[in-house]
């Protein structure tokens, strides 16, 4: 039973499309976050949102586009994709903001 | 200079050994201090969960905070291959009214059989 489950895995795609990445917890967690994991395994916040509340939106291009239609549900959307930003992309949720549950990731390759 | 500062590996020790995994911090203001564990192609899991300065045992892992030092280490005893895994830390704390949660580069540890 997965606790954060994201789809798809993976995402190849061509630079300048759009794609979505899709994300839900069944924890009944208040607070749902995106990750950006560059290839040095660096973790960077993205967005955070909170009972469908944006909270945290760090310095991303407005290419990205958080969505989230009910607190179990924080879906990503990236417009005009660039080669940068191929990364693995991590959706986790918490309700104890120092203990974050992740999902398995998705892997972006834009060619 | 990073806020947090961790050595990227990767550590490779043989079964059985005690490994010892560090993270160095500038900002004084970190309360709550984290380490993850992430295998390859999976998403980070919380191992370890400490507040404030001392030590926490959980089986074979034990987390340090010296907060004196900056300094906060992860222990992992009679380490097992299963135990290969990238290992991250983190520290949070409140600046004002802004919550920060900042992440190190990760540790990647191989242990072999």
């Amino acid at each position: 039973d997965t606790a954060v489950s994201q789809t798809p895995k993976y995402l190849v795609t061509q630079m300048g499309n759009d794609k979505s990445i899709k994300c839900e917890q069944n924890l009944g967690h208040d607070t749902m976050y995106w990750y950006k994991q560059d290839s040095k395994k660096f973790l960077k916040i993205m967005f955070s949102y909170n009972n469908k509340e944006l909270i945290i939106n760090e310095t991303v291009p407005n290419r990205f586009s958080p969505k989230s239609p009910d607190k179990a549900h924080l879906n990503l959307h990236i417009n005009s994709l660039e080669l940068g930003d191929s990364a693995v992309y991590f959706c986790a949720s918490s309700q104890d903001r120092q203990k974050l549950f992740f999902g398995s990731g998705t892997q972006l390759s834009v060619l | 200079q990073k806020e947090v500062e961790q050595d990227p590996g990767p550590l490779s020790v043989p079964e059985g050994a005690i490994v010892s995994l560090n993270c160095t911090y500038s900002n004084s203001a970190f309360q709550y201090f984290m380490w993850y564990r992430q295998y390859s192609r999976k998403g980070p899991e919380l191992l370890m969960y400490t507040y404030s300065s001392g030590n926490k045992e959980d089986g074979r892992f034990t987390a340090q905070v010296d907060k004196s030092s900056k300094y906060i280490s992860l222990f992992i005893r009679d380490s097992q291959p299963s135990d290969s895994a990238t290992y991250l830390c983190a520290m949070s704390a409140v600046f004002g009214s802004n919550y920060q949660l900042i992440w190190g580069a990760g540790t990647k540890l191989i242990i072999k059989p």
